[in-house]
């Protein structure tokens, strides 16, 4: 089956400062990609994701960038404000409407004011 | 509104005790996915559903049943829970029909198993 392996898993970064998450995955089928951000003691909510057809995707500070050759994915989080503070999660799924995701392990993120 | 619903929120039991959480979409979503989310390991699929009467396996499913009478409605079954199945449960949904791929998750299941 599918593996998703995520790093760091704890990020610390200052406010204003850049953070990159990455992911890979083992299943060349995969075709679909998000990252989730999940606030302590909330459910995880979709932030930005990718289809294996484009190679980057852009909103505001958040960007995603997919290398599928290489078989990984990162996030980027510009201008990190500390309301970017929460777990991070990159899934990766091969079903018809993203419903078989296969997560990472998250990562941390910690933006000091 | 549209919304994923989850019952109960907490749940503390005991071994080999029967039960059920339930989930409820009404967006009219066709596919329907319970995962269980522990410390390190991010989310994990247990088990997931294409439409009524269809139901998959995810990589975890030992010890969980699920059934799809209804199109809004996946519960998820414990015939008998042990301490291992602690965990906080997620229902999620996501439709074909709209194209963006999302999965809506619920709130939550926060289940401990003495």
């Amino acid at each position: 089956g599918e593996n998703v392996e995520q790093h760091p898993s704890t990020l610390s970064v200052q406010e204003g400062d850049s953070a990159v998450i990455k992911c890979t995955y083992s299943d060349s089928a995969s075709n679909y990609f998000p990252w989730y951000k999940q606030e302590l003691g909330k459910r995880p909510q979709l932030i930005i994701d990718i289809r294996s057809n484009v190679g980057e995707k852009k909103d505001q500070r958040i960007a995603v960038t997919l290398n599928k050759t290489a078989k990984h994915f990162s996030l980027h989080i510009t201008e990190t404000q500390p309301e970017d503070s929460a777990v991070y999660f990159c899934a990766a799924s091969k079903g018809d409407a993203g419903n078989m995701l296969t997560f990472g392990g998250g990562t941390r993120l910690m933006v000091k004011p | 509104e549209a919304q994923v619903t989850q019952n109960p929120r907490y749940l503390i039991t005991v071994t080999g005790k029967k039960l059920t959480v339930t989930c409820s979409q009404n967006m009219n979503h066709e596919y329907m996915s319970w995962y269980r989310q522990d410390p390190g390991l991010g989310l994990r699929q247990i088990y997931y559903s294409m439409n009524v009467e269809v139901t998959d396996k995810g990589d975890v499913p030992e010890g969980y049943k699920v059934s799809r009478k209804e199109k809004r409605n996946f519960p998820l079954i414990l015939e008998s829970p042990s301490p291992n199945q602690t965990s906080l449960y997620f229902c999620a949904s996501s439709s074909l029909a709209s194209g963006d791929y999302e999965q809506y998750f619920g709130p939550g299941t926060r289940l401990t198993v003495t």
